[in-house]
């Protein structure tokens, strides 16, 4: 089935330290893809998406890029900051099926950043 | 300002009660979505519709029961067969393109007492 895995948390990393959540999905068809933030109390906020194979999303110093070969969207940033604290979905959403359009999402990945 | 709101923003349920949590969107998307957050369990889909007078159910609808009456609003009620509601409940909304981004409004977090 269509789904999709992202590294456990938490994650803690010292303020400026360089940042990966592996991410990757397993989907029939060509999804679109998606990082979403959480933070405490709060709703999901896209971060950034990528809707075709090689397409390189960014925002806020995050970048992923869609990898259609290694089926992965791992996201990346090069110095962290302490207001990145978050929690991180990686998602999914395909262009048929029964869902319609639903996102299919990962576990999510708690950071806390250190100052 | 456009977007998704949600209320209340807390409540609590006795049990035995049913409660309607409630979702306006003023970004005029056709679909819009019910999701449950349990801690370590990511975000499971409730309910969701594509259209107004039309809606199907996702992976965890037992319990739950929704309308959607009008374009802008989608409330979702928790009956007093949702045997463990205590969460965080998020509403969405988008456009039906997959590439186009799904919307999230603040949350509602429902307890049980």
């Amino acid at each position: 089935g269509n789904s999709v895995t992202q590294m456990e948390g938490p994650v803690t990393l010292s303020e400026e330290a360089f940042l990966t959540i592996n991410c990757t999905y397993t989907a029939t068809g060509y999804p679109s893809l998606f990082w979403y933030v959480q933070y405490p109390g709060e709703g999901l906020q896209l971060l950034l998406k990528a809707t075709k194979a090689d397409d390189k999303g960014s925002n806020k110093g995050f970048e992923a890029t869609y990898r259609k070969e290694t089926t992965s969207f791992h996201l990346e940033k090069g110095s962290v900051q302490v207001s990145d604290s978050a929690v991180y979905f990686c998602a999914l959403r395909l262009p048929y099926g029964g869902s319609q359009g639903n996102l299919i999402f990962g576990k999510g990945t708690k950071l806390s950043v250190k100052p | 300002d456009g977007g998704i709101t949600q209320s209340p923003k807390y409540l609590f349920r006795k049990e035995g009660q049913n409660v309607t949590l409630s979702c306006e969107q003023n970004l005029n998307h056709d679909a819009m979505y019910w999701y449950r957050q349990d801690p370590g369990q990511g975000l499971r889909l409730i309910y969701y519709s594509q259209i107004v007078n039309d809606f199907q159910k996702g992976d965890i609808a037992e319990g739950y029961s929704v309308s959607r009456e009008k374009k802008e609003s989608f409330p979702l009620t928790v009956t007093s067969a949702q045997k463990n509601p205590t969460a965080f409940y998020l509403c969405a909304s988008s456009t039906g393109d997959h590439r186009n981004t799904i919307y999230f409004g603040e949350g509602s977090w429902l307890t049980v007492v």
